[in-house]
């Protein structure tokens, strides 16, 4: 069981808007710590998607963006492509834990 | 360009340790941390710990305090993970991971393979 959850799995057809939502709690996400996406795709390392809530590394299509807001966090990606098909995962901070914490990642299908 | 260089894989016997190396490389900066990062077959992500080398303290995740250990010899630049005791459930891919700090990974390597059977 992840201490951030996400919905296991989303779909949608090439050129739909999907969302997927990292739900967190007042030890982590709603601390105030940062949250980061990450994209992997089959065989592959996971790539930096966005980091620290909103802001997307240099090459990361426009399509992708974050949001936080309290406990959560989300991830939509518009204009949906068959390359977006991959297992994406949010990661964020913990201070019980004290450590670094991801969710349990969703998979998107691109129909 | 940046790169994290890892050497394959590895098998291992149950009770036995593993050390797997990372040596980053292009672009880094005095004070990049390394993480180490595992992902079980099917399973997702999991922070092992991360430390940023000059520096020298390296963190650890609750769950593998007292049998991990992550070091750094700043004259190879080359970062390591030791895991003690292995038991089936450590098969995994072994990642390492570059970040400005140590709770962010902006740069992987290709990951380690380690599988841990009798």
């Amino acid at each position: 069981q992840s201490v951030l959850t996400q919905p296991p799995s989303v779909s949608g057809a090439p050129g739909q808007r999907v969302t997927i939502s990292c739900t967190g709690s007042t030890s982590n996400i709603g601390a105030g710590y940062d949250v980061h996406w990450y994209q992997q795709l089959p065989g592959t390392a996971p790539k930096l998607l966005i980091y620290t809530n909103t802001n997307r590394p240099s090459g990361v299509p426009d399509r992708f963006s974050g949001s936080k807001s309290g406990t959560s966090a989300s991830l939509a990606i518009t204009g949906l492509q068959a390359e977006d098909e991959a297992d994406y995962y949010c990661q964020s901070y913990d201070r019980s834990l004290s450590g670094v914490i991801f969710g349990g990642g969703t998979k998107l299908t691109v129909l | 360009q940046v790169q994290l260089v890892q050497p394959g894989a590895e098998v291992k016997k149950p009770g036995s340790s593993v050390r797997v190396t990372c040596k980053p490389s292009g672009g880094t900066r005095s004070t990049d941390a390394i993480s180490w990062v595992r992902q079980a077959p099917g399973q997702g992500p999991e922070w092992m710990g991360g430390i940023i080398p000059v520096f020298g303290s390296p963190s650890y995740a609750q769950k593998f305090q007292g049998r991990v250990m992550i070091a750094a010899d700043e004259s190879t630049g080359t970062v390591y993970l030791e895991l003690r005791s292995l038991k089936s459930e450590d098969t995994a891919v072994y990642y390492c991971a570059r970040g400005w700090e140590v709770t962010v990974f902006d740069y992987w390597g290709q990951g380690a393979l380690v599988t841990v059977s009798s």
